[in-house]
């Protein structure tokens, strides 16, 4: 079946520190993935994507890379700031039965201290 | 520009009432969904539709329904309200032919049943 896993938060980092979150997937086919960005009180807004093995998808200063030998999807950012607390999604979709599914993960809530 | 709305933001129930929650979408994209989320559970579909008439079952569809009659709007409603229910639901929408778009989330009805 088709599967996000991403890592358990909370993740709580000091500002201007390094941030990987990981995220791998399971899909039939070749999925497109996403990574989502929720602020508190808000709906999930698309942060970045990558629709092919070896795409990068890049946004606000985190990237991502598709990786299709590791079936991941890890989100990176070289230096946090505190408006980046948040909770981060990843995401993938597929063709399934002539529709494409989205398949979420379980985010992963991130605190920034100043 | 409006993208995906909700209405209303916030709603407060008494066990048994019912209730409708408004969605509408302005980009005429075909696939719409509603999800609840759920402190520590991510997000879970409840129903989706692939187009104008077409509406299908997710995963915890139980206590709720839906209808399609145009392209723009997807309501949808709480037969007999459980504090079960009390959670926050989205809207989404996307195209439904282009995988690789992504979602369009509303900024969410926080619904509370007491």
């Amino acid at each position: 079946g088709n599967s996000v896993t991403q890592m358990e938060g909370p993740v709580t980092l000091s500002e201007e520190a390094f941030l990987t979150i990981n995220c791998t997937y399971t899909a039939t086919g070749y999925p497109s993935l996403f990574w989502y960005v929720q602020y508190p009180g808000e709906g999930l807004q698309l942060l970045l994507k990558a629709t092919k093995a070896d795409d990068k998808g890049s946004n606000k200063g985190f990237e991502a890379t598709y990786r299709k030998e590791t079936t991941s999807f890890h989100l990176e950012k070289g230096s946090v700031q505190v408006s980046d607390s948040a909770v981060y999604f990843c995401a993938l979709s597929v063709l399934s039965s002539g529709t494409y599914k989205y398949i979420f993960g379980t985010g992963t809530r991130l605190k920034v201290l100043a | 520009n409006a993208g995906v709305t909700q209405t209303p933001k916030f709603q407060v129930l008494k066990t048994g009432q019912s209730m409708t929650l408004q969605c509408a979408q302005d980009m005429n994209h075909e696939y719409m969904s509603w999800y609840r989320q759920d402190p520590g559970m991510g997000l879970r579909l409840i129903h989706y539709s692939v187009g104008a008439g077409i509406t299908d079952q997710g995963e915890v569809p139980n206590g709720y329904n839906v209808s399609r009659s145009t392209t723009e709007d997807f309501p949808l409603r709480l037969l007999s309200a459980a504090p079960s229910q009390t959670s926050v639901y989205f809207c989404a929408s996307s195209y439904g032919d282009r995988g690789s778009y992504g979602y369009t989330f509303g900024s969410g009805t926080r619904l509370t049943v007491v």
